[in-house]
């Protein structure tokens, strides 16, 4: 069964620095990849996903995402954070022969002005 | 505007009294599933449909029912809440891209209390 892993539960950043949000996963074949933003009570938002072909995406908001397949990595980066950048981030993955998505524990996102 | 609806967005409730959270979405998706949210877990999959009166459990199906009369709706049915139940749920469908996978749709969310 397919899993991924967010190492980190809570990252503080400066706004204007780097970010970059690691997920790793575990899967037997080629995945497809999610990164999803969920700021403090709100839905779901769809940041980028990864299917096949580039393994650097581009998502909304400034947002990027490189496909490391030696490494079962898909982390999320961000060249200048936003004070509005502060949310929760999951990053998810989907077996492909069924619509499920699994999804890792997220990644808490402060940044400090 | 292509969109999965959930009601209510808020709900409180007591130990043991029936719920029900409908879900519906308006673009025909064949799949729909559900998810609860909990700190520290991210979202796991409860119960998922991949059409009209076919379902199956996800990985936290306990305490759930669900069905799928009509292709639009998918509602969580909850028989005998328990406050181990009290969760931020997330209905979702989807369909297959010319890509490869799927693209998914989520509803608003659904914040169940059960006291």
């Amino acid at each position: 069964a397919q899993s991924v892993t967010q190492p980190d539960i809570h990252i503080t950043v400066s706004e204007g620095a780097s970010l970059e949000l690691r997920c790793n996963y575990s899967y037997g074949a080629t995945p497809y990849l999610f990164w999803y933003v969920q700021s403090p009570g709100q839905g779901l938002q769809l940041l980028l996903k990864y299917f096949s072909g580039d393994t650097l995406v581009q998502g909304i908001k400034g947002f990027e995402a490189e496909f490391k397949r030696s490494q079962s990595s898909f982390n999320l980066r961000k060249p200048s954070v936003h004070w509005s950048d502060a949310a929760e981030y999951f990053c998810a993955v989907e077996a492909g022969t069924a619509s499920k998505l699994t999804f890792g524990t997220g990644t808490r996102l402060q940044v400090t002005l | 505007e292509a969109q999965v609806t959930q009601n209510p967005r808020y709900l409180i409730t007591v130990t043991g009294k029936k719920l029900t959270v409908t879900c519906s979405q308006n673009m025909n998706h064949e799949y729909m599933s559900w998810y609860r949210q909990d700190p520290g877990l991210g979202l796991r999959q409860i119960y998922y449909s991949m059409n009209v009166e076919v379902t199956d459990k996800g990985d936290v199906p306990e305490g759930y029912k669900v069905s799928r009369k009509e292709k639009r709706n998918f509602p969580l049915i909850l028989e005998s809440p328990s406050p181990n139940q009290t969760s931020l749920y997330f209905c979702a469908s989807s369909s297959p891209t010319t890509e490869g996978g799927y693209g998914y749709t989520f509803g608003s969310g659904t914040r169940l209390t059960v006291v």
